[in-house]
């Protein structure tokens, strides 16, 4: 199994350009999340989906949306990229919702903005 | 907001020797769990402690929570320079719809010396 699955592992874009970063989970995870990792802030949570075919936000929506393209599928896009939004970004995945489960995640996406 | 504050920020020893970190939060928990992250990589699991548990053991780890102080600790026990990265905590908050929503503090970068 790979796990979690991201790409592109890197990404230059001018600010104002837009870009999807994809996720994919080969666990049969029912949940997956966005995070971005930026330095001295631990990771935030940028949007969540508890159950395919949902998507709620979280710590840091503003500027991205996602998709649950299926259960294996969760995408991120960037609509008008802003050098704020410099960081690392992480997927991750769980079972599920549950207080039982850890998040498997990842290797990142590090995204610069020019 | 971040819900874990960690300490040390910091932490340098040698081989061999133990190492500390703690973490504390502000809310009420279902868990609360540990994660390690080498450099430039994705975060993995560790350890997961429930909020009616106070010790728990893997290996060389040792959680131990106490809710009463709203803190947790991890110990490494005989280091090994392997054992180099960032150690991150993160919280699963208790009551209404938490989602499996984890809140991370902003990690203790521990350096084992060989």
């Amino acid at each position: 199994n790979a796990g979690v699955t991201q790409t592109p592992k890197f990404q230059v874009l001018k600010t104002g350009q837009s870009m999807t970063l994809q996720c994919a989970q080969d666990m049969n995870h029912n949940s997956m999340y966005w995070y971005r990792q930026d330095p001295g802030m631990g990771l935030r949570l940028i949007y969540y989906s508890a159950s395919e075919g949902t998507t709620d936000k979280g710590e840091v929506p503003n500027g991205y949306n996602v998709s649950r393209l299926n259960k294996r599928e969760f995408s991120l896009r960037l609509e008008s990229a802003a050098p704020s939004q410099t960081s690392v970004y992480f997927c991750a995945s769980s079972p599920g919702t549950s207080s039982v489960y850890e998040q498997y995640f990842g290797p990142g996406t590090r995204l610069t903005v020019t | 907001s971040q819900q874990g504050e960690e300490d040390p920020q910091a932490l340098s020893i040698q081989e061999g020797e133990n190492a500390t970190m703690n973490c504390s939060y502000k809310t009420s928990i279902n868990n609360l769990q540990w994660y390690r992250q080498n450099s430039g990589r994705g975060l993995v699991h560790l350890i997961l402690i429930r909020s009616n548990e106070r010790e728990k053991h893997s290996g060389r780890l040792r959680v131990t929570l106490d809710t009463s102080k709203k803190s947790s600790s991890l110990l490494i026990t005989a280091s090994r320079a392997a054992d180099t990265a960032s150690y991150f905590c993160a919280t699963l908050n208790a009551g209404g719809t938490s989602y499996g929503k984890l809140t991370f503090g902003q990690g203790t970068i521990l350096t084992v010396h060989p």
